[in-house]
């Protein structure tokens, strides 16, 4: 079945750093999306992207869309406490969303 | 509030037992789903309908998993017979046709069999 490998699988960082993360896969999908889950909660959408090569930024985050169809990257500037959480990474086919297995952000003030 | 909404948040039940879960989704989208997700894990796809049609079902959904969804609206999942193996967090999600990745989740039920 299709698998994502997201990295890395946890960050460290001091408060006002930048961040980036990444997922790649063996199959190509029509969208990658990005998700911020925290503990006993849902994922919630942070960004969704729908053509190889896009870029898109909502906020301080900023994604693209792998030319190959086959990854993505989130960027997360000048971080803030409360970007703490697990962010994973999505590929989109017809119905079903495959997730990556997360990467937990841990932000000290 | 009107997103996506999940009953109950937590379930604590003795292997065997039957178990139900509830989810609304939000009241103009017309595609639900439902995902699993263990500890460590992303969520995985369980099954989902289109209006109240199920149109597709994971392989992880054996035959003690059921889903409905009769109206249209809500939907619930029910597990028969539960086993240990079933403890994890149960996700609904929702979307437009027409947006279908663009999906919206609830809070999960968290089962745990014990």
């Amino acid at each position: 079945g299709q698998q994502l490998n997201q990295s890395p699988q946890s960050m460290f960082i001091q408060e006002g750093e930048d961040v980036s993360m990444n997922c790649t896969s063996s199959s190509i999908f029509n969208t990658w999306l990005w998700y911020k889950q925290d503990p006993g909660e849902g994922p919630v959408l942070l960004i969704a992207l729908y053509k190889a090569g896009e870029l898109t930024s909502n906020g301080r985050l900023t994604a693209q869309f792998g030319i190959t169809r086959k990854d993505s990257f989130l960027n997360i500037s000048a971080s803030i406490p409360s970007d703490v959480g697990i962010y994973f990474c999505s590929g989109g086919s017809n119905y079903k969303l495959t997730f990556g297995k997360g990467t937990l952000l841990t932000v000290n003030p | 509030d009107t997103g996506v909404s999940q009953d109950p948040r937590h379930k604590i039940t003795k292997r065997g037992q039957n178990v139900t879960f509830r989810c609304d989704p939000i009241s103009e989208h017309n595609r639900l789903y439902w995902y699993r997700q263990t500890l460590g894990q992303g969520p995985e796809f369980l099954t989902y309908f289109q209006n109240e049609a199920q149109l597709e079902k994971s392989r992880l959904l054996s035959d003690r998993f059921s889903a409905e969804r009769p109206k249209g609206s809500f939907s619930t999942l029910e597990i028969q017979r539960t086993e240990q193996g079933d403890s994890a967090m149960y996700l609904c999600a929702s979307s437009f046709e027409t947006t279908y990745n663009e999906q919206f989740f609830g809070p999960g039920t968290r089962l745990t069999v014990l």
